[in-house]
């Protein structure tokens, strides 16, 4: 199965800044990258798919970039309702793999 | 939009099966394959497999293979994941996901998750 490793596993950020989580696969994924965010007691939220495409009605500050083995989740300027755990998941080939996840606290 | 809601909480012993229902509204149920996902206690995400409402087809993650089967009802647009011969580590919130993005497995659309314990 690949192997999503994602870093950090935890950051401190305040409101207004800028932050980027990485997330790399054990073995080439092409752009089969999806970006989650789950807040405490809730399912995960869809926000970014195929590395870079934004999911309808997610604010422009999130982007994803990235190929083959490297992505990266860039939220451009935090806001409150922001604080949250992410997590990728590569859709490339079976079993589908998550990251273990990135929780995003307030500074 | 869409709704997925999802069968309430489930306590079970070792050994046991558990089956947890899925049904959908507000979109066309054989339009959409559905997945399944847990999550333990603590835990990130982990991916079961999927079903195709519409033909029946499954595809479930090795890990699961002879002890899961998703199962679909067309006539009440539920889907169904039961798991078998339960172990206290398959202790977990589990939760359907419709695969929603045309053109790239995403899963836009979460049922509310069903904590499912395991213990003696």
């Amino acid at each position: 199965a690949i192997q999503m490793t994602q870093s950090p596993s935890s950051l401190s950020a305040s409101v207004g800044d800028r932050v980027t989580i990485t997330c790399r696969a054990s073995q080439g994924i092409r752009n089969e990258l999806v970006w989650y965010q789950q807040k405490p007691g809730k399912a995960p939220k869809l926000l970014i798919y195929a590395t870079s495409s934004l999911q309808s009605g997610v604010p422009s500050r999130f982007s994803g970039s990235g190929s083959g083995t490297d992505f990266t989740l860039t939220i451009s300027s935090l806001q409150p309702e922001d604080f949250a755990t992410y997590y990728c998941l590569q859709d490339y080939n079976y079993p589908y793999t998550f990251g273990q996840g990135t929780k995003l606290e307030i500074k | 939009q869409g709704q997925l809601v999802q069968s309430g909480a489930e306590v079970k012993k070792p050994g046991a099966s558990v089956k947890v229902s899925c049904k959908s509204s507000g979109y066309t149920f054989t339009g959409y394959w559905m997945h399944w996902v847990r999550q333990a206690p603590g835990q990130g995400p982990e991916w079961m497999g999927w079903i195709n409402p519409q033909s029946g087809d499954t595809k479930y993650a090795q890990k699961f293979q002879g002890r899961v089967t998703m199962t679909r009802d067309t006539s009440i647009s539920t889907v169904f994941m039961e798991l078998r011969r339960l172990r206290s580590d398959d202790t977990a919130v589990y939760f359907c996901a419709r695969d929603g993005v045309i053109g790239a497995d995403a899963f836009d659309i979460w049922g509310q998750g069903t904590m499912l314990t395991v213990s003696s």
